[in-house]
């Protein structure tokens, strides 16, 4: 089950903050978050795992309610290095060892000047 | 440190013809995951290898396979190309397992099927 992305698009000033929500619709195991700008391969930015604390990197952190089966990206003084497309895989692990990932349509982020 | 190398970069192929895609991981990373991009589906998983075993597979046709070797270069083949196979193929690696340590991307292979 793909999960869904909110924003589907946000465009920002420099120096303001987003949040890009992850929901899935079934119980999430893991979250991984990755940045991709136009042509380029996606950056892995985090994972979060179930149980696990709250991820930050600088001024990019994420967070993980499994009790609302979603995740959620916070970027915090957005700068124009920021601007891209961010995706969020998920992995549900509903039985067996297959680890599958499945990933977001992905959230268009425009930082401006 | 080299980052991770895919070949070929681009790719022109026909319909019912087979492909082989290339990864040359990160020095020293065992895990390998490939991936296929498009814009109507988006970013989807095809499988991991890690230390020349399958470990993880996506939801795709048998005629998307792969293969590791022993210095953890990877290969994608796919067979009997359909247009819809027309993608970026993206491959990762990691020092440990799909989900348990950062990824890195190479640069894709973009594969046409015409």
């Amino acid at each position: 089950q793909q999960p869904v992305q909110s924003p589907q698009a946000v465009i920002l000033r420099e120096g303001e903050d987003a949040v890009i929500n992850c929901s899935s619709s079934k119980a999430l195991y893991s979250v991984h978050w990755y940045r991709q700008k136009h042509g380029e391969a996606p950056v892995f930015l985090m994972i979060l795992l179930k149980g696990g604390e709250q991820k930050g990197h600088e001024k990019i952190s994420a967070s993980f309610n499994e009790k609302k089966q979603q995740s959620s990206l916070y970027l915090t003084a957005s700068q124009l290095s920021y601007s891209g497309t961010y995706f969020c895989g998920t992995e549900n692990r509903g039985g067996g060892s297959n680890y599958k990932l499945t990933f977001g349509k992905g959230t268009l982020l425009t930082v401006n000047p | 440190k080299a980052g991770v190398t895919q070949t070929p970069r681009y790719l022109i192929k026909t319909r019912g013809q087979q492909v082989t895609l290339s990864c040359s991981p990160i020095s020293g990373h065992r895990s390998v995951s490939w991936y296929q991009q498009t814009p109507g589906q988006g970013l989807q998983f095809l499988f991991e290898y890690f230390s020349e075993t399958q470990r993880n597979k996506g939801n795709f046709p048998g005629r998307f396979s792969g293969r590791q070797f022993s210095n953890s270069r990877s290969e994608m083949n796919v067979s009997t190309l359909e247009l819809g196979d027309s993608a970026l193929y993206l491959c990762a690696s990691g020092a440990g397992r799909l989900g348990t340590d950062t990824q890195y991307f190479g640069p894709g292979t973009r594969l046409t099927v015409l």
